[in-house]
């Protein structure tokens, strides 16, 4: 069974102040590790797709990047609008294409 | 593009009523999902639909039934809604079961209190 664990499930930083959100997964044969950003009272916004280990993709202020077992999502020098639940999902060879999803970290950058 | 489109988006029920979440997606996808959303849960799978004319069950599906009624539409309906069905639901759609890589698109979501 695929397993997706996100850490720390909430974080609170100053704006400006770089960190990284984590996504641990246990998945049989990664066909692909997505990250999504979900603001307040909106569905998740597709953000990056990784699928193998060393791969790297960037937009704006966010960097993803991927191990065998685990996937961070760096964020420089954050806004106030930076500010929202980041979700990760994998999806697996293991015969379902369904994506398995994390419970997500709750992003708050304050001004 | 429109994208996702769930409606309504917000809804209150009395125990017992039925009433059906509707969902359409412009993306040409052959894949559609719904999810419930609740705080401390995560997404959690309802149902889902691998292309048009199939539906299988996914994680929570007691309490639910689906339609896939044509490549663009896929709808939930709550038959006799309790108050533990109190949750946002969210539809998906994405490119294929063949497409490993293809993210889902989300909708906004319908957020439902059962009282």
């Amino acid at each position: 069974e695929d397993q997706v664990t996100q850490s720390p499930e909430a974080l609170r930083l100053q704006e400006g102040e770089s960190s990284s959100l984590n996504c641990s997964y246990t998945v049989s044969g990664l066909r692909g590790l997505f990250w999504y950003r979900q603001d307040p009272g909106k569905g998740p916004e597709f953000l990056f797709t990784l699928y193998s280990a060393g791969e790297e993709k960037e937009k704006e202020r966010l960097k993803a990047t991927l191990t065998k077992k685990e996937s961070f999502l760096h964020i420089t020098a954050p806004k106030p609008e930076d500010s929202a639940t980041y979700l990760c999902a994998v999806r697996g060879s293991g015969g379902s294409y369904i994506p398995t999803f994390g419970r997500g970290t709750s992003l708050i950058v304050h001004p | 593009n429109a994208g996702v489109t769930q409606t309504p988006k917000f809804q209150v029920l009395k125990t017992g009523q039925s009433m059906t979440l509707q969902c359409a997606q412009d993306m040409n996808h052959n894949s559609m999902y719904w999810y419930r959303q609740d705080p401390g849960m995560g997404l959690r799978l309802i149902y889902y639909s691998a292309s048009e004319g199939t539906t299988d069950k996914g994680e929570v599906p007691n309490g639910y039934n689906v339609s896939r009624l044509n490549k663009r539409e896929f709808s939930l309906r709550l038959e006799s809604a309790a108050p533990s069905q109190t949750s946002v639901y969210f539809c998906a759609s994405s490119s294929g079961q063949g497409s490993y890589n293809s993210p889902l698109h989300f909708g906004n979501g319908t957020r439902l209190t059962v009282t």
